[in-house]
């Protein structure tokens, strides 16, 4: 089976920095995605990591570590916009599109 | 390039009733997959169509089925709907589903309310 575990919510201050962790269980791995959804819309792509390390877009960074079944989303210069839930999702299956997803975090950003 | 397109937006239903959920992938994407999302249980995967072929199957009973369509169309339908059903369904388009960045785009959703 599958399990992914991330805290429930995170409250931040604008222009800080936050970082949500994602522990995952899968029965095989390919990639540990994460997903943005602002309340009523639609979960949006942010970031994927198939091997170790970090992947940097913009503000929005991922990171990473296979061998401790890890990764985490790490959103600097917060802005007010970054307010949502955030989902990080694995596949268990090449080529395949069911993404597993954890719980979610829900991000507020505090002036 | 129009996004996942999804319809209807919002539908209220008897229990007992079926319901059929539409989605247009984006032009070019062969991959559709559908999945519920919901207060206590978070986003769940119901199923993956690629090439008019069902590819992958989550953990739904079989009131939940659908179909793809040649132009790579989707609809879901579930029957005999319960109030536990209400949700929000989201259809999800990619290329092959296959290759790096696992980048699958999600439509707006179809908000089922059961009653």
């Amino acid at each position: 089976g599958q399990s992914l575990e991330q805290p429930s919510e995170v409250t931040a201050v604008e222009g800080a920095i936050v970082q949500i962790n994602c522990t995952y269980q899968t029965s095989g791995f390919y990639g540990l995605s994460w997903y943005q959804q602002h309340d009523g819309g639609a979960p949006t792509f942010l970031s994927y990591n198939g091997l170790d390390g970090l992947e940097e877009t913009g503000r929005f960074s991922s990171f990473l570590s296979r061998s401790d079944s890890y990764g985490y989303l790490l959103l600097q210069e917060l802005q007010m916009k970054d307010s949502a839930s955030y989902f990080c999702a694995v596949r268990d299956q090449t080529g395949a599109n069911n993404l597993f997803f954890g719980t979610g975090t829900r991000l507020t950003v505090i002036p | 390039k129009a996004g996942v397109t999804q319809t209807p937006r919002y539908l209220i239903k008897t229990r007992g009733q079926q319901v059929t959920l539409s989605c247009s992938p984006i032009s070019g994407h062969r991959s559709v997959s559908w999945y519920q999302q919901t207060p206590g249980q978070g986003l769940q995967f119901l199923f993956e169509y690629f090439s008019e072929t069902q590819r992958n199957k989550g953990n739904f009973p079989g009131r939940f089925s659908g179909r793809q369509f040649s132009n790579s169309r989707s609809e879901m339908n579930v029957s005999t709907l319960e109030l536990g059903d209400s949700a929000l369904y989201l259809c999800a388009s990619s290329l092959d589903g296959a290759g790096r960045g696992n980048t699958i785009y999600f439509g707006e959703g179809s908000w089922l309310t059961v009653v």
